[in-house]
């Protein structure tokens, strides 16, 4: 089957580090990836998207990669703040059967030490 | 310009019951996608209505139902409840269906669903 997974639930970093989160998909017929930022008490929130043409795309403090050859994304968060603390979640569209519908992964929490 | 907007935020149900949720997209938004985000199973998929018309539906039973009005409003609808349908019902709009051009799908904050 389908799946989009994240290496780690639990990712702790010190304040002004630089974070990593990783995430494996399996669909290699995947074309389009999101990261999705979900706060407490929140719904999740868009963060930055990639496409499969692309090995990497930049936002404003995030980074994300993508390895097709290994079927691996990942974001890159720098000069991690305590308000990036929320559960980091990747998402995947496409494939033939898959279009309309985003899958999402299992999410990782951030947890920013002071 | 108002977000997604889901109601009720909290309910409480027993077995058996029914329960419909409303979700308000974003102005000028005409896709609406409803998740359900569980502890265990993460956010799952239910269904995408488009110009009042579904176009995906999930891997759930017949008991959940939705439907989307001409101004593009959607409601979700679960019946005969049961306790395993307890979870966190969230609403995503975007301006194009979600298959199209973009995944930037904005969430609303959520129906919290207990069945007890």
């Amino acid at each position: 089957g389908e799946s989009v997974g994240l290496h780690l639930p639990t990712l702790s970093v010190q304040e002004g580090d630089n974070s990593i989160i990783n995430c494996a998909y399996s669909n290699s017929a995947s074309d389009y990836f999101i990261w999705y930022k979900q706060e407490s008490g929140k719904g999740p929130q868009f963060i930055i998207d990639i496409r499969s043409n692309m090995d990497k795309r930049q936002g404003q403090r995030v980074t994300v990669l993508l390895n097709k050859t290994v079927k691996h994304l990942s974001l890159q968060i720098a000069a991690t703040q305590p308000g990036d603390s929320a559960v980091y979640f990747c998402a995947e569209k496409g494939g033939s059967s898959n279009t309309g519908k985003l899958i999402f992964g299992q999410g990782t929490t951030l947890q920013v030490k002071p | 310009k108002a977000g997604v907007t889901q109601t009720p935020r909290y309910l409480i149900k027993t077995r058996g019951q029914q329960v419909t949720l409303s979700c308000s997209p974003i102005s000028g938004h005409r896709s609406v996608s409803w998740y359900q985000q569980t502890p265990g199973q993460g956010l799952q998929f239910l269904f995408e209505y488009f110009s009042e018309t579904q176009r995906n539906k999930g891997n759930f039973p017949g008991r959940f139902s939705g439907r989307q009005f001409s101004n593009s409003r959607s409601e979700m609808n679960v019946s005969t409840l049961e306790l395993g349908d307890s979870a966190l019902y969230l609403c995503a709009s975007s301006r194009n269906p979600s298959g199209e051009n973009t995944g930037e799908l904005f969430f609303g904050e959520g129906s919290r669903l207990t069945v007890l």
